[in-house]
């Protein structure tokens, strides 16, 4: 079985400042790794993901994310955060064998103040 | 490329009717999932196909549900009768094969209320 935890259910920082929104994962075999965002009565419009290679993975409106084997965590990072960049944030898992479908975490609000 | 569609984008009905959801996936892609979302379950799968044809329905909570694929452009999701605990967003997502970390793209949902 494949699974996602997302610990904070809410990170709130300060405009210009760097966010982290984390991730840990479970899966079989090796991961396929997503982050979505989800703005209000909208869908998840898809950020960035890692299938292999280089561990830092950049991805939309200047997020990137850090791939870590050991910890099995895949952290969401931006170096300064906007107003608009709050909203909520899903990060999702599947391995690369079998089942196509993501298992989801339960998401990360993340409110940004001016 | 318009994206995925689904219609209607928000349903209101009664316990006991019967409620069909429609998703057009982007054109040219193979994979077709079907997504259900509620604050106490969050994001989980009911049914994917592939190439048109079901391939995971383990998370279709009962005979209820049903989805279909009829060809590559359209898929339904019919939940007959519907219930109150039926009341959720409902997302279509397709992806186009390519080694296994191909992107879902999700279409805007359907906000259902079964009342």
């Amino acid at each position: 079985a494949q699974s996602v935890a997302q610990p904070e259910d809410q990170v709130n920082v300060a405009e210009g400042n760097p966010l982290t929104v984390k991730c840990t994962y479970s899966v079989s075999g090796n991961p396929y790794l997503f982050w979505y965002v989800q703005y209000p009565n909208r869908g998840l419009q898809f950020l960035l993901k890692y299938i292999t290679g280089d561990n830092l993975v950049k991805g939309s409106y200047g997020f990137e994310a850090e791939f870590n084997k050991s910890q099995t965590s895949f952290h969401l990072k931006k170096p300064s955060a906007l107003v608009s960049d709050s909203a909520l944030y899903f990060c999702a898992v599947r391995g690369d064998t079998g089942r196509r479908a993501l298992t989801f975490g339960s998401g990360t609000r993340l409110q940004v103040q001016p | 490329d318009a994206g995925v569609i689904q219609s209607p984008r928000h349903e209101v009905t009664e316990m006991g009717q019967e409620v069909t959801l429609r998703c057009k996936p982007i054109s040219g892609h193979d994979y077709l999932f079907w997504y259900r979302q509620t604050m106490m379950r969050g994001l989980e799968l009911l049914i994917y196909f592939n190439n048109n044809v079901p391939i995971d329905d383990s998370g279709m909570p009962e005979d209820r549900f049903s989805a279909k694929m009829p060809n590559a452009s359209f898929s339904t999701l019919k939940i007959q009768p519907s219930e109150p605990r039926d009341s959720a967003v409902y997302f279509c997502a397709s992806s186009l094969a390519g080694g296994g970390g191909e992107t879902q793209y999700f279409g805007p949902g359907t906000r259902l209320l079964v009342l």
